[in-house]
């Protein structure tokens, strides 16, 4: 059974501050690994999405891979109010897998 | 703007009272996903279309069924909707990324509420 933990929040933070949410899988295979975010009553927004190891920018946001730990994150700098939200982690498979798993997200709220 | 829409956003149905919720996306992706996610829960996935071929996960109740008649559009129906039918039903579709795998674009949701 491939699981994908995330701890579930909620994440605290001072506005400016830099938030950082994990994300660890149980599939060593796993290929993709994408991060939502979900505002209340909305659906998920794709807003990351890494492949390799190492790290990937995107403006304030960074995700970072370490498949030897089975790990993700995802940084966010100068936290904003609006960045207030719960963060999915989701992991596919190898060989090109359409089937993501998913988390069960961590709520992040920024505050002023 | 290519995009996945869904209708309606919100709907209520009274216990028992069949329920159609429908998908369409101007991305012209191949696979189509329908959701299901409950407060604090992650999306769990209902079904699945890969172009025509239909798949459905083991532990979707026979309850719900879902067509899909061309690429553009897929239905969800929810036969005889009980009160744990409540939920967010999510309509996805995803871009072949190659080796990589797939990058899914979920519509806007729909909200049922069953009275």
């Amino acid at each position: 059974q491939k699981e994908v933990e995330q701890n579930s929040g909620p994440l605290s933070v001072p506005e400016g501050a830099i938030a950082s949410l994990n994300c660890t899988y149980s599939d060593r295979g796993s290929q993709s690994f994408f991060w939502y975010r979900q505002y209340s009553g909305k659906s998920p927004e794709l807003i990351m999405f890494i492949y390799s190891n190492g790290d990937k920018e995107d403006g304030r946001f960074t995700a970072q891979l370490n498949k030897a730990s089975q790990y993700v994150s995802l940084l966010i700098r100068d936290s904003q109010p609006s960045d207030s939200a719960t963060y999915l982690c989701a992991v596919t498979g190898p060989g090109g897998s359409y089937i993501p798993t998913f988390g069960r997200g961590t709520s992040l709220i920024v505050h002023p | 703007d290519a995009m996945v829409i869904q209708n309606p956003r919100y709907q209520v149905t009274q216990f028992g009272k069949p329920v159609t919720l429908s998908c369409s996306q101007t991305l012209n992706h191949n696979v189509m996903y329908w959701y299901q996610q409950k407060s604090s829960q992650a999306p769990k996935l209902l079904f699945h279309y890969y172009d025509k071929d239909f798949n459905n996960e083991a532990d979707t109740p026979d309850n719900f069924q879902s067509r899909r008649p061309n690429t553009s559009f897929c239905f969800l129906d929810i036969r005889s909707p009980g009160l744990g039918d409540a939920a967010m039903y999510l309509c996805a579709t995803s871009r072949d990324l190659g080796d990589l795998g797939y990058e899914q674009y979920f519509g806007p949701g729909t909200r049922l509420t069953v009275t």
